[in-house]
């Protein structure tokens, strides 16, 4: 199975900074990685598939890069609406596997 | 509106079975691959079954493999998961989710664009 670690666990911000968040996937998986963020008591929301293509009605301010093994979601301007716990995916092969979350807190 | 509707959770004692469904509306369901993920209490997401759009590939968890069977039917728009022999750390939320083929130069990028609220399953005595 391949195994996506994801840095930092947490993560502690203020409005308008800069933000990255780093997947690695334990073996090449090309560009197929997602991002997901997850407000607490709802489902998930898909930002980013391929590893950079956006999801429509995302904001622009995400963005994501990345290919083989090592990714990166960055939000480019924090806004209130973005803290949340955010999760990589590897679609690569199955079974599918999701990163340990990273969870964006208000600093 | 694209949507999809997840029933059937509740209190289960170990060792019993649940049946879980999700409704799917506002789009062609026939024409998709749909996934099960679970997010037990606290922690993150994992990924359960995959079920294709004419049911010709299945696959699932190693966690759930032997106990879990997913299933759908095409004509009620619908997607099951049965789920026995249930132990307590099968106790999560889940959630159905429609899987998305983007075409790339060769091959093809899925992910999962379209999730249901979830159904919460509880095992325990």
């Amino acid at each position: 199975d391949i195994q996506m670690t994801q840095s930092p666990s947490s993560l502690s911000a203020s409005v308008g900074d800069r933000v990255t968040i780093t997947c690695r996937a334990s073996q090449s998986i090309s560009s197929y990685l997602n991002w997901y963020q997850q407000k607490p008591g709802k489902a998930p929301k898909l930002l980013i598939y391929a590893a950079s293509g956006l999801q429509s009605g995302v904001p622009s301010r995400f963005s994501g890069s990345g290919s083989g093994t090592d990714f990166t979601l960055t939000i480019s301007s924090l806004q209130p609406e973005d803290f949340a716990t955010y999760y990589c995916q590897q679609t690569y092969s199955t079974p599918y596997t999701f990163g340990q979350g990273t969870k964006l807190e208000i600093k | 509106e694209v949507q999809l509707v997840e029933s059937g959770g509740g209190l289960v004692q170990p060792g019993g079975s649940l049946r879980l469904s999700c409704a799917a509306s506002g789009f062609t369901f026939s024409t998709y691959t749909m996934n099960w993920v679970r997010q037990a209490p606290g922690k993150g997401l994992e990924w359960v079954s995959y079920i294709s759009s004419g049911s010709t590939t299945i696959y699932y968890a190693d966690s759930v493999k032997g106990r879990f069977t997913i299933s759908r039917d095409n004509a009620k728009n619908s997607l099951y998961l049965q789920m026995n022999s249930l132990r307590a750390e099968d106790t999560a939320m889940y959630y159905c989710a429609r899987e998305v083929e983007v075409p790339a130069a060769y091959f093809y990028y899925y992910y999962m664009d379209v999730w249901g609220k979830g159904t919460t399953v509880t095992v325990s005595s």
